[in-house]
């Protein structure tokens, strides 16, 4: 019930090209979807966030498509840049009396120059 | 830059020593957190403090103590660990735990048990 399968566990795109990261969750309770972006050395930064009542969120080259029937939901990058290169991680929460994160097992993404 | 500060950055210490793990934040958020983090996985959630008060202790060993001295300043006190201990220590801070805002996290301290 708490958990968030994310695919794949690398992804390898060549510059310019589209990344697309899968996630599915099985708890209905969840209402805040972020994705959060790590690098080596640093703590996870968060990329961007949807709520279940939307079903697309785009910030500059980052998009979140969100499908509430499926229970999933995908993080695209448009243009990749090898900037980009890092660890995502999906993650899910709900409210409650104790907020917590639930996290996918992360996806290392390499662009290529 | 983060708005959650860690320090040390890194800590290098042996199995009977005692230290210490701070974190800081100055946006207001009432929610903080600990995390661990192993090398390629997700952050595994250990402690939450809601108000200064310890919300949710994730079966952490005694071993960890982590303190709330004010709404800002958290914590984590380090004594006897063992080397499965080193990892990557994340302090994270929330608005609070009923609203529906995200959790920001510092940039973590990288611990090493010798």
């Amino acid at each position: 019930q708490q958990q968030v399968k994310q695919s794949p566990q690398s992804l390898i795109v060549q510059k310019g090209g589209i990344s697309i990261i899968n996630c599915a969750y099985e708890n209905t309770a969840f209402d805040y979807f972020p994705w959060y972006q790590q690098f080596p050395g640093k703590g996870p930064a968060l990329l961007i966030a949807i709520r279940p009542d939307v079903s697309e969120k785009k910030e500059g080259r980052f998009t979140i498509s969100f499908n509430k029937s499926a229970k999933q939901f995908s993080l695209h990058i448009m243009d990749s840049q090898p900037g980009d290169s890092a660890t995502y991680f999906c993650a899910a929460q709900y409210s409650g009396s104790a907020r917590q994160l639930t996290f996918g097992s992360g996806t290392q993404l390499t662009v290529l120059p | 830059d983060t708005e959650v500060t860690q320090t040390p950055k890194h800590l290098v210490m042996g199995m009977t020593n005692k230290k210490s793990l701070k974190c800081e934040q100055h946006m207001g958020h009432r929610a903080m957190y600990w995390y661990k983090q192993k090398a390629k996985k997700p952050p595994e959630l250990m402690f939450v403090y809601s108000y200064e008060k310890l919300s949710i202790n994730e079966s952490v060993p005694s071993r960890f103590s982590p303190e709330c001295p004010n709404s800002s300043l958290l914590n984590l006190h380090l004594h006897a660990l063992q080397p499965e201990d080193s990892a990557l220590y994340l302090c994270a801070s929330s608005q609070g735990l009923v609203s529906n805002q995200p959790q920001h996290f510092g940039d973590g301290t990288r611990l090493s048990i010798l």
